[in-house]
């Protein structure tokens, strides 16, 4: 299956900037996907991320607080903006594995926001 | 809608002991249903799927899991639990074209 390299594993942020988590892939994939884990909580998609598309934001998510790249087949980025402690999280991006039932995840960016 | 629940925030089991963490759900149609490990500071691993065939499927690190079409369920086993395998366990389902549902995950604590 395909790896995903996800960067940066963790950071501690001050409210009120912008953090940039990437995701690249080791073979080019159509849709990437992001999650967000909340502390305590189980995964919630944030968006999709199509290649030359913009990304499709799932319900409570919004492209002024998430901005996603999807600038070729085996890259993304996913920005979380003006954040605030509310921010803190895990997040994860992932695709489609290569039998396209399940999912393939990166190793996750655990922010904390101060 | 679809739904996952995993009835069981902490699951403690000795470890050699056999280990069930539950999964139910509820999707329209026929489910893919999966499980996921995630171990502290790391992502979610994939442990084993259920799409179509054989109701018992067999999974990584000696884990399986019955589908149960007729209690909707999909529980994950394992006959002797080690104490490696404490960790927070993901079951997910997918309706055919849909997105993944998350379930709300179950800690396993293995105790030596």
């Amino acid at each position: 299956s395909a790896v995903i390299s996800q960067k940066p594993s963790r950071d501690i942020c001050q409210r009120g900037t912008s953090l940039t988590i990437q995701c690249q892939v080791d073979s080019q994939v159509t849709m990437m996907f992001w999650y967000r884990q909340q502390p305590g909580q189980s995964l919630t998609l944030i968006a999709t991320a199509n290649q030359g598309s913009e990304a499709t934001y799932e319900s409570g998510f919004v492209i002024d607080k998430f901005p996603i790249s999807r600038p070729n087949l085996t890259f993304s980025t996913l920005t979380v903006s003006n954040m605030s402690p509310e921010d803190s999280s895990i997040y994860l991006c992932s695709l489609l594995s290569r039998d396209r039932y399940g999912y393939t995840f990166g190793s996750g960016t655990r922010l904390t926001v101060v | 809608a679809q739904s996952v629940a995993q009835p069981e925030d902490q699951v403690n089991v000795a470890e050699g002991n056999p280990l069930t963490v539950k999964c139910t759900y509820s999707v329209s149609g026929n489910p893919y249903l999966f499980w996921y490990v995630q171990y502290p500071n790391r992502g979610l691993q994939f442990l084993l799927k259920y799409i179509t065939g054989d109701n018992l499927v067999k999974g990584s690190y000696g884990f399986e899991a019955e589908f149960n079409k007729s209690q909707t369920s999909f529980h994950l086993k394992k006959p002797s639990a080690l104490v490696s395998d404490s960790a927070l366990y993901f079951c997910a389902v997918r309706g055919h074209g849909q997105n993944f549902v998350f379930g709300p995950g179950t800690r396993l604590s293995v105790l030596p």
